[in-house]
């Protein structure tokens, strides 16, 4: 059975672009979660999608968005990039349960640099 | 924002030894996950702990659980070198997001 799997596994951008990343969940699993691993800052949540709707968000500027899609795979999009984005960006999926979360899949990261 | 806290930051044994590491939290949780992390990949899930167990086995690995004092160990019995690696401990209190713990370094050497 297939992992989580992101795409690009590196993606260069400068400061002011915008960067999408992709995320498809394990076969089966609804619901996608979006982290970021930043340089001494640790791994900070940022974005929930389970069955198509965003269900909980991160501490992070309106500038990072995303959605899912009716296959369960999901975008991050990232506008006005800023060099502090820099960071490993890794999804994870999991069957999807609203109350609690059990197992999340991580996907091997999508490395964003911003110069 | 971090929930957790881990320590020691770093650890450095030998192949064989034991090695263990903490992790502390600050809010009530429904469960405790481990992940380990090599080389800035991705997560690996190594052990889920619910908020109603203490303690719990797989393989070469044993976590324990206090929540009354909002703490986890995980130990890892006979290091081998493919240990090395960063590990996490990572909380879930509702609204199903991880909040992960800043991390040991764990470093096993020959």
């Amino acid at each position: 059975e297939a992992g989580v799997t992101q795409s690009p596994t590196h993606l260069i951008k400068t400061r002011g672009q915008q960067a999408t990343l992709r995320c498809s969940p394990i076969s089966g699993h609804t619901s996608v979660y979006w982290y970021q691993q930043a340089l001494g800052l640790g791994l900070q949540f940022l974005l929930w999608y389970d069955e198509g709707e965003e269900r909980n968000r991160g501490n992070f500027p309106p500038r990072f968005s995303g959605r899912q899609f009716p296959n369960y795979s999901s975008e991050l999009n990232v506008n006005a990039l800023e060099l502090e984005d820099s960071a490993l960006y890794l999804c994870a999926s999991s069957l999807g349960d609203r109350r609690v979360a059990e197992t999340q899949y991580f996907g091997p990261g999508t490395r964003l640099l911003v110069l | 924002s971090q929930q957790g806290e881990e320590d020691p930051q770093a650890l450095s044994i030998q192949e064989g030894e034991n090695a263990t590491m903490n992790c502390s939290y600050k809010t009530s949780i429904n469960n405790l996950q481990w992940y380990r992390q090599n080389s800035g990949r991705g997560l690996v899930h190594l052990i889920l702990i619910r908020s109603n167990e203490r303690e719990k086995h797989s393989g070469r690995l044993r976590v324990t659980l206090d929540t009354s004092k909002k703490s986890s160990s995980l130990l890892i019995t006979a290091s081998r070198a493919a240990d090395t690696a960063s590990y996490f401990c990572a909380t879930v209190s509702g609204a199903s997001k991880l909040t992960f713990g800043t991390g040991t370094r764990l470093q096993v050497t020959l």
